[in-house]
């Protein structure tokens, strides 16, 4: 069982270019997450499903995209990568009342 | 103003002293959530309160939901302890179940 996985754990891109940061969890969750966290800011909510086939925007989801196909994966598009999406992007699953868990993260610089 | 404010934003003790980090959050936020987020590495949950206190090994998290305020305390902190903490607010309405996050406070525990 391993939780949520993400993939890559490190990326450097150059502006202009498009990644596909990758999660996936064995927990069977309806509730997925994806966060960017910047020094000294808070977590702040990127895209979020409710459900396979469900998606909606957070608080900063200028930027990027999301799919959700399958209970399982959930991956986060950026398009024409910006010096101002560098960052650290969490993936979590949750329940209402309930703890979140949280990838290990993928820490993306764009120069 | 945001919907969860923490305090201190840093904080320095000594190994064994008694530690407490303050979380104040907004009307309309259901339960409180702290995490543990050691240097560069994973954010994990410690607990998730709706009402009364929780206790885990040494660390202790208490609610006041008329006051609208949470403490995580540390008791015989250890060096280990050092990391950020995080509170985080769970706001629940219909299907949708989202967290808004605090800044974090950076304990250091020095030996």
């Amino acid at each position: 069982n391993a939780g949520v996985t993400q993939t890559p754990k490190f990326r450097i891109l150059k502006i202009g270019q498009s990644m596909t940061l990758q999660c996936a969890q064995d927990m069977n969750h309806n509730y997925m997450y994806w966060y960017r966290q910047d020094p000294g800011m808070g977590l702040k909510l990127i895209y979020y499903s409710v459900g396979a086939g469900i998606t909606d925007k957070g608080e900063v989801p200028n930027g990027y995209n999301v799919s959700r196909s399958t209970t399982e994966d959930f991956p986060l598009r950026l398009e024409l990568a910006a010096p101002s999406q560098t960052s650290v992007y969490f993936c979590a699953i949750g329940a209402s009342y309930s703890e979140q868990y949280f990838g290990p993260g993928t820490r993306l610089t764009v120069t | 103003k945001n919907e969860v404010e923490q305090s201190p934003q840093n904080l320095t003790a000594q190994e064994g002293e008694f530690i407490t980090i303050n979380c104040s959050y907004s009307v309309g936020i259901s339960a409180l959530h702290w995490l543990q987020q050691h240097p560069g590495g994973g954010i994990v949950s410690l607990f998730m309160l709706s009402s009364g206190k929780k206790k885990h090994g040494r660390l202790i998290a208490t609610i006041n939901i008329q006051e609208k305020h949470s403490s995580l305390h540390i008791t015989a902190s250890h060096p280990r302890d050092s990391a950020v903490y995080i509170c985080a607010g769970e706001r629940s309405g219909g299907s949708n179940y989202k967290l808004t996050f605090g800044k974090g406070t950076l304990l250091t525990v020095n030996p």
